[in-house]
């Protein structure tokens, strides 16, 4: 019963380096979301998904990219990492519109230092 | 103004003890509301969803309030293992429009 994964758990990366944060779901949710969470902060979201092949800004997309190309998958992309970028990313999903008052079901996060 | 804003704490309570927790939202329009809890470097989990008439589950017991736009949550009886950051959330009709609350830590010592 996996649930959502995230791939890799820790990464360290140079500033400017560029990668790819992997988020797979195996329960039919149409919505995942991207967040990230900084001490003393809560989690703000980075870009959400409503669906396949449609992505949309959270609070804090700029630096990211994402693609929803797989209802299952869902990419966070860096494209050239700087050390503001520094936190842990945490991948969840939901079920969707049709099913109200649904919570959030997250991954396990993604710890990533940009040095 | 924060959308949903918690006490950041920390709660230090003795084992037994019993602490609430409190959390305001700004946006009279918010559907649906949930507490989760988050251990120490670990992802949030779902602890209970908060309806209108108040629920409980167990120790737990979460209360609503939507003309002051508050949300509850009691801890009952409390035990070590309840250490943790609890997350107040506020979410809009769909659920794409998620709000996190930073969080209010809680210690429970013996």
């Amino acid at each position: 019963n996996a649930g959502v994964t995230q791939t890799p758990k820790f990464r360290v990366l140079k500033t400017g380096q560029s990668m790819t944060l992997l988020c797979a779901q195996d329960m039919n949710h149409e919505y995942m979301y991207w967040y990230r969470q900084d001490p003393g902060m809560g989690l703000r979201l980075i870009h959400y998904s409503v669906g396949e092949g449609t992505t949309a800004k959270g609070e804090v997309p700029d630096g990211y990219n994402v693609s929803r190309l797989k209802k299952q998958n869902f990419l966070l992309g860096l494209e050239s990492a700087a050390p503001s970028q520094t936190s842990v990313y945490f991948c969840a999903s939901s079920p969707g519109t049709q099913h109200s008052n649904q919570p959030q079901h997250f991954g396990d996060g993604t710890r990533l230092s940009i040095l | 103004r924060k959308e949903v804003e918690q006490d950041p704490g920390p709660f230090n309570v003795p084992e037994g003890a019993t602490v609430a927790f409190n959390c305001t939202y700004s946006n009279s329009a918010s559907q649906s509301f949930f507490w989760y809890r988050q251990d120490c470097r670990k992802e949030p989990k779902l602890l209970m969803s908060v309806y209108s008439s108040g629920n409980e589950d167990g120790r737990f017991t979460a209360q609503l309030n939507r003309a002051s736009q508050y949300i509850s949550l009691l801890i009952r009886d409390s035990k070590l293992s309840d250490s943790a950051t609890y997350l107040c959330v506020v979410q809009n009709t769909g659920g794409f429009k998620t709000i996190f609350g930073a969080g209010t830590r809680l210690f429970v010592k013996a």
